[in-house]
């Protein structure tokens, strides 16, 4: 069975600093891994994506994310956050055609 | 860029009420799915639907729940008889079904039982 373990459900980061949000995952075999991002009243929109490519995705908005099999993580990072970036952010897990797993979610908060 | 639209936007229903929530995929999409997230918690999935028929269901999705593609093009989710914890934001999402596991997200309807 997949699961998403995404440690920090509130992370607040200054305007301009790195963020870092932490999500790791359990799957019986490679899994696909995504970042989807949900706005105040709004949908999930997605972020990025890994699909067995390289390991180090580029997404929207100046993310991205590290596939590491060996600490089973994929980590999302922004070198340099901006007021936009406030929003929560759900890591996901699928093992193929099959329906996607969420973690509890990250509220990103950024400070002026 | 092609999306996934979801009516209503939003629905006030009393319990006991029969919904039905409205989703268009992608055109060329072959899976389809259903996911609901209480308010201040994870979105949970409910239900996923290929060939006309449902592929995956989870515990949530019991007899109160039912899926339709009526017309090749509407994706409903009903929900026979409400209850107070129906009360979520339901998310229609679908997935081309070629390679990886991309799903698009509508913008989703918000379900409120009184």
């Amino acid at each position: 069975a997949q699961s998403v373990t995404q440690l920090g459900s509130h992370v607040s980061v200054s305007e301009g600093a790195l963020v870092l949000l932490r999500c790791n995952y359990s799957s019986s075999v490679p899994p696909y891994l995504f970042w989807y991002v949900q706005y105040p009243n709004q949908g999930l929109q997605l972020l990025l994506k890994y699909t067995s490519a390289a390991t180090l995705v580029k997404g929207i908005n100046g993310f991205e994310a590290e596939f590491k099999k060996s600490e089973t993580s994929f980590h999302l990072t922004k070198p340099s956050a901006h007021m936009s970036d406030a929003a929560e952010y759900f890591c996901a897990v699928s093992e193929g055609n099959e329906k996607l797993t969420f973690g509890t979610g990250t509220r990103l908060t950024i400070i002026p | 860029e092609p999306e996934v639209t979801q009516t209503p936007s939003h629905q006030v229903t009393q319990m006991g009420q029969e919904v039905i929530l409205r989703c268009v995929p992608i055109s060329n999409h072959l899976y389809f799915y259903w996911y609901r997230q209480i308010l201040g918690q994870k979105v949970e999935f409910l239900v996923s639907f290929y060939n006309n028929e449902i592929s995956e269901k989870s515990e949530i999705f019991d007899d109160q729940f039912s899926v339709e593609r009526p017309d090749g093009s509407n994706f409903t989710l009903k929900i026979r008889s409400t209850k107070l914890e129906d009360s979520a934001m339901y998310f229609c999402a679908s997935n081309p079904g070629t390679g990886a596991n991309v799903l698009t997200f509508g913008a989703g309807s918000r379900l409120t039982v009184l």
